[in-house]
């Protein structure tokens, strides 16, 4: 079955600074990667996604690359602020086009002002 | 506030006890989803309904667990004679299909501990 790969666990960056944080996954047949952030003690909420024939999308300070080659994808947050603090975890249906996700083990993404 | 809600957000009980959640998801979606989620992890799929049918069951599910959707609108997670390994935030999301792709929409969870 399909596996999800992340990593880093824990990621601490100045304000201001960048954070990349990436996935790994095993079935080939996968088409869609959603990112989900969840703070503390909140639910898990969809911040960005991607589907397969696309290997880039942006909205504004968030950006979502795709290497289906390499079977990776990856979140980019620019100029973080301290209210991007929170649990970042990425997802994929595998080859089906349900909501039974299978998600990687979460990012804990501190930003120190 | 019109997006997924369960209830109780907390649920404290004694091992071997029964124990009933319920979610009611955001009114036009037909798709409804349990998971789990237990500290420093992933949400982990448990199953999910279309309207009032129940179409998987992961093999996580064990038999003491059972989920309903009567109506094909709320639904209910049971847990019966409970352990301490169940001990987790039960989530509940339902869904929507938008860009073509089936997009989860989270409830607040249910947290258990189990004593």
């Amino acid at each position: 079955g399909e596996n999800v790969e992340q990593h880093p666990s824990t990621l601490s960056v100045q304000e201001g600074d960048s954070a990349v944080i990436k996935c790994t996954y095993s079935d080939s047949a996968s088409n869609y990667f959603p990112w989900y952030k969840q703070e503390l003690g909140k639910r898990p909420q969809l911040i960005i996604d991607i589907r397969s024939n696309v290997g880039e999308k942006k909205d504004q300070r968030i950006a979502v690359t795709l290497n289906k080659t390499a079977k990776h994808f990856s979140l980019h947050i620019t100029e973080t602020q301290p209210e991007d603090s929170a649990v970042y975890f990425c997802a994929t249906p595998g080859s089906g086009n349900t909501g039974k996700l299978i998600f990687g083990q979460g990012t804990t993404l501190q930003v120190k002002p | 506030d019109t997006g997924v809600s369960q209830d109780p957000r907390h649920k404290i009980t004694k091992r071997g006890q029964n124990v009933t959640f319920r979610c009611d998801p955001i009114s036009e979606h037909n798709r409804l989803y349990w998971y789990r989620q237990t500290l420093g992890q992933g949400p982990e799929f448990l199953t999910y309904f279309q309207n009032e049918a129940q179409l998987e069951k992961s093999r996580l599910l064990s038999d003491r667990f059972s989920a309903e959707r009567p109506k094909g609108s709320f639904s209910t997670l049971e847990i019966q004679r409970t352990e301490q390994g169940d001990s987790a935030m039960y989530l509940c999301a339902s869904s929507s299909i938008i860009d073509s792709y089936e997009k989860l929409f989270f409830g607040s969870g249910t947290q258990l501990s189990v004593l």
